[in-house]
């Protein structure tokens, strides 16, 4: 298994640019998630996903968008890019939630800067 | 509003010693912590958990112990060696929910 995938490792954008963060996972989880990392700091929840189809907001969903058409595939959307989104972007899944299997894995992260 | 902190920030120890991390947290109805090590340009990777009901558990090298009376996770690695060296965080979860709090981060630096 390649476990999560995200696309791309690095990118740079223009202030008010749009682009979409992939991600994939091929362990057949049921629950997809997107954390920022900003410097020095702790991961916040953007959005998550407990099925295809179903996605909520986490703590800092704002600016942002997601979508879950497969249970694969789970895409985060910046509309308008703006310099506070300037962060590293991760993807993570797991097996459940509140069961015994509640370990997230997660990809490599996207480094993302708006200037 | 409920979060998960560090006590260090920073961690320097020679190859060979014992290494303790510690962790904070404050929502006495989180059930399940979580550690994680992060090395550089890399995503986080599990390292070990622990639910609320047990105080202590053993992985290869690493023990989590969990004091709830102060609402307080360690996590020692024993024979620490050069390939440990990253950013160590807790993690916190309450009961059923998505919601997975992450601490601040220790970064670990592991002396030759």
């Amino acid at each position: 298994n390649a476990g999560v995938t995200q696309t791309p490792k690095f990118r740079i954008l223009k202030i008010g640019q749009s682009m979409t963060l992939q991600c994939t996972q091929d362990m057949n989880h049921n629950y997809m998630y997107w954390y920022r990392q900003d410097p020095g700091m702790g991961l916040k929840l953007i959005y998550y996903s407990v099925g295809a189809g179903i996605t909520d907001k986490g703590e800092v969903p704002n600016g942002y968008n997601v979508s879950r058409s497969t249970t694969e595939d789970f895409p985060l959307r910046l509309e308008l890019a703006a310099p506070s989104q300037t962060s590293v972007y991760f993807c993570a899944s797991s097996y459940s939630i509140g069961g015994r299997d509640e370990k997230l894995f997660f990809g490599s992260g996207t480094q993302l800067s708006v200037l | 509003g409920e979060s998960v902190g560090l006590h260090l920030p920073t961690l320097s120890v020679q190859e060979g010693d014992n290494s303790i991390i510690n962790c904070a947290y404050s929502n006495s109805a989180s059930d399940y912590f979580i550690w994680y090590k992060q090395e550089s340009g890399k995503g986080p990777q599990f390292i070990i958990d622990i639910r609320s009901n047990m105080d202590k558990r053993q992985g290869q090298r690493v023990t989590v112990l969990l004091n709830k009376t102060v609402k307080h996770l360690s996590l020692q690695i024993a024979a620490t060696q050069p390939g440990d060296s990253a950013v160590y965080f807790c993690a916190e979860n309450e009961g059923s929910n998505y919601k997975l709090t992450f601490g601040k981060g220790t970064l670990l630096t592991v002396n030759p």
